[in-house]
């Protein structure tokens, strides 16, 4: 099974930061993964999707990137609803699996 | 308008069974990937089954040989079977789904849609 790690496991920051969590693959996933952000008490929300495609209707200062075994989500200038619980995918393998997650937090 | 409703959630007793239903609307899930992934208090997500549009199906090896995905067509229905509980299968359930086949983009292994969850609690 593909095992998917993230980091920092929490993360605090302020408003109109740049934020950049990491994902990695314990074997190459190619770019074969997604992001979601869950707020508390709700399902959770894809973001971007193939490592680093856009989902419909997600703000533009949300990005993805990478390949193979690490991958990173980015949000550039950060606003009070952005403050969540983000989780990445991978889709390689017909087993999914989910990282731990990541909670940004305001600082 | 797309939209998932789970039910059948509620209170087992350690080794009992009970099975989770997700009505689906807007779509036809015969057609779709359908998948179940559950949350456990204040814990992460984690996938448990996929159920393809041609039936084949997958297991997380957690809920493998206890967990059953299937679906009614006539219904428009998938379900999740549960049996020999563990207190460690306690988590709110959602179905979940992306409905846009792409061999490309890969968008149909993920979700997209989601269900507002049901309750299991595993206990004596």
């Amino acid at each position: 099974d593909i095992q998917m790690t993230q980091s920092p496991s929490t993360l605090p920051a302020s408003v109109g930061d740049r934020v950049t969590i990491t994902c990695r693959a314990s074997q190459s996933i190619s770019n074969w993964l997604a992001w979601y952000q869950q707020k508390p008490g709700k399902a959770p929300n894809l973001l971007i999707y193939q490592a680093s495609s856009l989902e419909s209707g997600v703000p533009s200062r949300f990005s993805g990137s990478g390949s193979g075994t690490e991958f990173t989500l980015t949000i550039r200038s950060l606003q009070p609803d952005d403050f969540a619980t983000y989780y990445c995918q991978q889709y390689h393998s017909a087993l999914y699996s989910f990282g731990q997650g990541t909670k940004l937090e305001i600082k | 308008e797309l939209q998932l409703v789970e039910s059948g959630g509620g209170l087992v007793q350690p080794g009992g069974s009970l099975r989770l239903s997700c009505v689906a609307s807007g779509f036809t899930i015969s057609s779709n990937y359908m998948s179940w992934v559950r949350q456990a208090p204040g814990k992460g997500l984690e996938w448990v089954s996929v159920m393809y549009s041609g039936e084949t199906t997958y297991y997380a090896d957690s809920v493998k040989g206890r967990f059953t995905i299937s679906r009614d067509n006539s219904k428009n229905t998938l379900y999740l079977q549960m049996n020999s509980l563990r207190a460690e299968d306690t988590a709110i359930y959602y179905c979940a789904t992306s409905p846009n086949y792409d061999i490309f983009t890969g968008y149909h292994h993920l979700f997209a849609y989601w269900g507002q969850g049901t309750l299991v609690t595993v206990s004596s």
